[in-house]
């Protein structure tokens, strides 16, 4: 079974850093595509950013641009998300989702991030 | 790039069927796959159709999903309605750069 497991979240002030894992388990993990989308209360869900499966191909959301960073770690099964430069419009759940052509997406439980002074 | 634009809720009895649509601004709804995503409250999303049509194992045969060329739209049907079925569905698809671009979600209240 896909288990895709996100860690990291809490609080911090703005202006400031947190770094996201996401630990994924069951399947094989440097085959999958990966991305992390965010839903802030109450919203719909906004894609933030995508990594290849080898990490050689990397996208950001203009909204993040410059301020977060994607990586993964194939030989950990681990993706990662480094945010700095946090403002209250980055609060909101963070989840990891992992594609492989035909399969469907598989998602994490998500891990609260709230950036409040 | 493009938008996907869905009806905000949509509303229906137990045992009936309803279509949630999903419209593509700019672009043919058919280049890239749609996938939906449900999401019940407090829970994260989970995939119920991917790759415009293909339902995933556990996910049971009354959701289905299929693409329209002709209106530039996909849809998500669900016959047989349950309550456990209330949620919001979000539609999802890609662009050239592996961008994921989501609807705005459609939330369905079974009654």
């Amino acid at each position: 079974e896909v288990q895709l497991v996100e860690s990291g979240g809490g609080l911090v002030q703005p202006g400031g850093s947190l770094r996201l894992s996401c630990t994924g388990s069951g399947f094989t993990f440097s085959s999958y595509e990966m991305s992390w989308v965010r839903q802030a209360p109450g919203k719909g869900l906004e894609w933030i950013s995508y990594i290849s499966y080898s990490g050689i191909i990397i996208s950001y959301a203009d909204s993040v641009k410059g301020r977060f960073t994607i990586s993964r770690d194939n030989a950990k099964n681990s993706l990662f998300l480094h945010m700095n430069s946090l403002t209250v419009e980055d609060t909101a759940v963070y989840y990891c989702a992992g594609d492989v052509s035909g399969d469907p997406t598989s998602w994490g439980q998500g891990t609260l991030v709230t950036v409040s002074s | 790039n493009f938008m996907l634009t869905q009806p905000h809720s949509v509303s229906e009895s137990p045992g009936k069927t309803v279509t949630i649509s999903c419209t593509r601004i700019s672009g043919n709804i058919a280049s890239n796959y749609v996938q939906w995503h449900q999401q019940r409250p407090g829970s994260a999303p989970t995939t119920v159709i991917y790759e415009d049509n293909q339902r995933p194992s556990g996910v049971p045969d009354r959701f289905s999903g299929s693409v329209d060329s002709s209106s530039n739209s996909a849809s998500l049907t669900i016959s047989g309605l349950k309550t456990e079925d209330e949620a919001v569905y979000f539609c999802q698809s890609y662009d050239s750069s592996h961008n994921w671009v989501f609807g705005g979600g459609t939330k369905l209240t079974v009654l």
